[in-house]
């Protein structure tokens, strides 16, 4: 399957940062989806993105569709406690329908 | 506006024992996906289903697994004689018929094989 890389792994920053998190793939996706997972729960659609370019904003979250069409960026600015969760990018291929693919996550801790 | 609904939440099966993990899409979905998920690890695609089709099942180990979306009811995947590396969550996700690209996740059924 098509592989997503996702950057970085885990970050612990203070309360009142701004956070970046970063997926790129080996071809190009013609759809980028960013999520947030909690413990014991699914995964929570934040923002979708569906043109090359295209930035994003959701509240606190900004997320663009990078020009390449093979990477996506979400910010968060000023994070907060309940920001905490395991945040996914997920993108669709051009080439093999409808299938989403997943990256493996960006674990965010922020320490009030 | 229920979202999707799973159950059951938890599923605790003796090995060789069948699991069967239902899936209710949200009103007006058509589109039907399951996806694993083992501790600290992200979401592995395992089927994609629309009502009566099973459009793609790469993901889906060729034994044991299987996977429908009937015209009427929920979408059930099903593992028969279960293993302990089954034991994962499993999630799914429905999206509409005219694809915005949006998927909506369920809250996942966590199965322990003892």
């Amino acid at each position: 399957g098509q592989q997503l890389n996702q950057s970085p792994q885990s970050m612990f920053i203070q309360e009142g940062e701004d956070v970046s998190m970063n997926c790129t793939s080996s071809s190009i996706f013609n759809t980028w989806l960013w999520y947030k997972q909690e413990p014991g729960e699914g995964p929570v659609l934040l923002i979708a993105l569906y043109k090359a370019g295209e930035l994003t904003s959701n509240g606190r979250l900004t997320a663009q569709f990078g020009i390449t069409r093979k990477d996506s960026f979400l910010n968060i600015s000023a994070s907060i406690p309940s920001d905490v969760g395991i945040y996914f990018c997920a993108g669709q291929p051009s080439n093999t329908g409808n299938q989403f693919y997943f990256g493996t996550g960006t674990s965010l801790t922020v320490i009030p | 506006n229920a979202g999707v609904m799973q159950n059951p939440r938890h599923l605790v099966r003796r090995r060789g024992q069948e699991a069967r993990l239902r899936c209710s899409p949200m009103k007006g979905h058509s589109h039907v996906y399951w996806y694993r998920q083992l501790p600290e690890e992200g979401l592995k695609f395992m089927v994609y289903l629309q009502k009566e089709n099973i459009i793609d099942e790469s993901g889906m180990p060729k034994e044991r697994f299987s996977a429908e979306f009937p015209k009427e009811g929920p979408s059930i995947l099903r593992i028969q004689q279960v293993v302990r590396g089954d034991s994962a969550a499993y999630f799914c996700a429905s999206a509409r018929q005219g694809w915005t690209g949006e998927l909506f996740f369920g809250e996942g059924s966590r199965l322990t094989v003892l």
